[in-house]
């Protein structure tokens, strides 16, 4: 089973131009997150799903966003990049009733 | 915002030696989560601690609630090489959501 996956693996992004960040799960969990992970600072909470067609802010949601049109598909956008966004994003994803969370591999990304 | 608290941030050690990483915070959480990353990875569960007071052990690993449910530890013996990696705290909040502390980076030397 190949759990979650994420794409690109890593990407070098001008700054202004927009991106999205793909997961795809394939273990019908019903909750996402998209988490970002800084050095020192640990991994915090941009968006999360906790189920299809809903959504909600994190500790970290300015300029990202989120959709959820379907179980197994979470992307996050980003409108405009600055370099603040330079970080490595992590989706996640969890079983209902159940708080253990896996997670993919990660994308990192570089705004210049 | 619920707050956790790692330390030591870097710990470096030589093979065969124990550690303990402390996770704290001033919130009470419903559980708390132990994850382990290797780099260029993302955080796999060790373990989760639901009552205040437990103690759960993983061969080498033993992972301890605080009574009033605001802290954790993790006590490694024996350490290998193959312990080496980022370990990370995570509290479960009112909202089912993960607070996660900000890791501590343990290098075993052998």
């Amino acid at each position: 089973t190949a759990g979650i996956t994420q794409a690109p693996t890593s990407q070098i992004l001008a700054a202004g131009r927009s991106m999205t960040l793909r997961c795809t799960q394939d273990m019908r969990h019903n909750a996402m997150y998209w988490y970002r992970q800084d050095l020192g600072l640990g991994l915090r909470l941009i968006h999360y799903s906790n189920t299809a067609g809903t959504t909600g802010k994190g500790e970290v949601p300015d300029g990202y966003s989120v959709s959820r049109a379907n179980t197994d598909d979470f992307p996050l956008t980003l409108a405009s990049a600055v370099p603040s966004q330079t970080s490595v994003y992590f989706c996640a994803s969890s079983a209902q009733g159940f708080n253990e969370q896996f997670f993919g591999p990660g994308t990192r990304l570089t705004v210049l | 915002t619920q707050l956790l608290e790692q330390s030591p941030q870097f710990l470096s050690i030589q093979e065969g030696e124990n550690l303990t990483v402390y996770c704290n915070s001033s919130s009470v959480f419903s559980s708390l989560q132990w994850y382990r990353q290797e780099p260029g990875e993302g955080p796999v569960l060790l373990v989760t601690v639901v009552t205040g007071g437990e103690v759960k052990k993983l061969k080498r690993l033993t992972f301890q609630f605080g009574d009033a449910r605001k802290d954790s530890s993790l006590h490694i013996t024996a350490a290998q090489p193959g312990d080496t990696g980022l370990y990370l705290c995570a509290g479960e909040g009112s909202a089912r959501q993960l607070t996660f502390g900000s890791g501590t980076q343990l290098t075993v030397l052998p």
